[in-house]
């Protein structure tokens, strides 16, 4: 099993700029989140997926979007980036409820 | 919502002993926490159920008061090994868990 994979590893992005950050997971999970992370301030929930075509907003949800159209995919989208989105974006995955959190390795944004 | 974690920072000698602390003003179905080394993932270490039952792994002890809302995690005779950031994270529903801001530890010779 190749776990939690996130693409790209690192982008630098201008502002006003749009992209989407991949995750996908190969465990078949039904829980997905997405968290930024920022010096000081841990883990900060974005997103979250209980399930295929299901979603709902986290703690910090302005300026991103996500779909789950299948269980192992589950993409964030950057609207028009903003250099307060300059961050570490953690991709992580669970069976349900309860359960452990599997990590993506993340992706480091740098937006100017 | 995000949980409270003290002590924000602690340095250790190997062998000393440490705990880490997580309060919540919700009401909880488990608590979670994790380790993460600097430039990696976190990665899991136990999860405290409502109810008693825990998950994660045999050499790590926590404790969760469900009435409180409170978890600390038990760190004995640490090692080298043993650096990094603690987070603990909470789960208010039975849908998302959110993390804390972490707690610096410092092992050193």
């Amino acid at each position: 099993n190749a776990g939690v994979t996130q693409t790209p590893k690192f982008q630098v992005l201008k502002t006003g700029q749009s992209m989407t950050l991949q995750c996908a997971q190969d465990m078949n999970h039904e829980y997905m989140s997405w968290y930024r992370q920022d010096p000081g301030m841990g883990l900060r929930l974005i997103h979250y997926s209980v399930g295929a075509g299901i979603t709902d907003q986290g703690e910090v949800p302005n300026g991103y979007n996500v779909s789950r159209s299948t269980t192992e995919d589950f993409p964030l989208r950057l609207l028009s980036a903003a250099p307060s989105q300059t961050s570490v974006y953690f991709c992580a995955s669970s069976y349900g409820t309860g359960d452990e959190q599997y990590f993506g390795p993340g992706t480091r944004l740098t937006v100017t | 919502q995000q949980p409270v974690q003290s002590p924000q920072a602690v340095i250790l000698r190997e062998g000393e002993d440490a705990v880490i602390n997580c309060s919540s003003s919700k009401a909880l179905y488990s608590v979670h926490w994790y380790r993460q080394k600097h430039g990696e993932a976190p990665v899991f270490l136990m999860i405290l159920l409502k109810g008693g039952e825990q998950k994660g792994h045999e050499k790590i002890s926590a404790s969760f008061n469900e009435k409180k809302q409170q978890s600390s995690l038990y760190l004995t005779a640490s090692q080298l090994s043993y650096s990094g950031t603690y987070f603990c994270g909470t789960e208010p529903s039975y849908d998302k868990v959110i993390f804390g801001p972490g707690t610096s530890l410092s092992v050193i010779p």
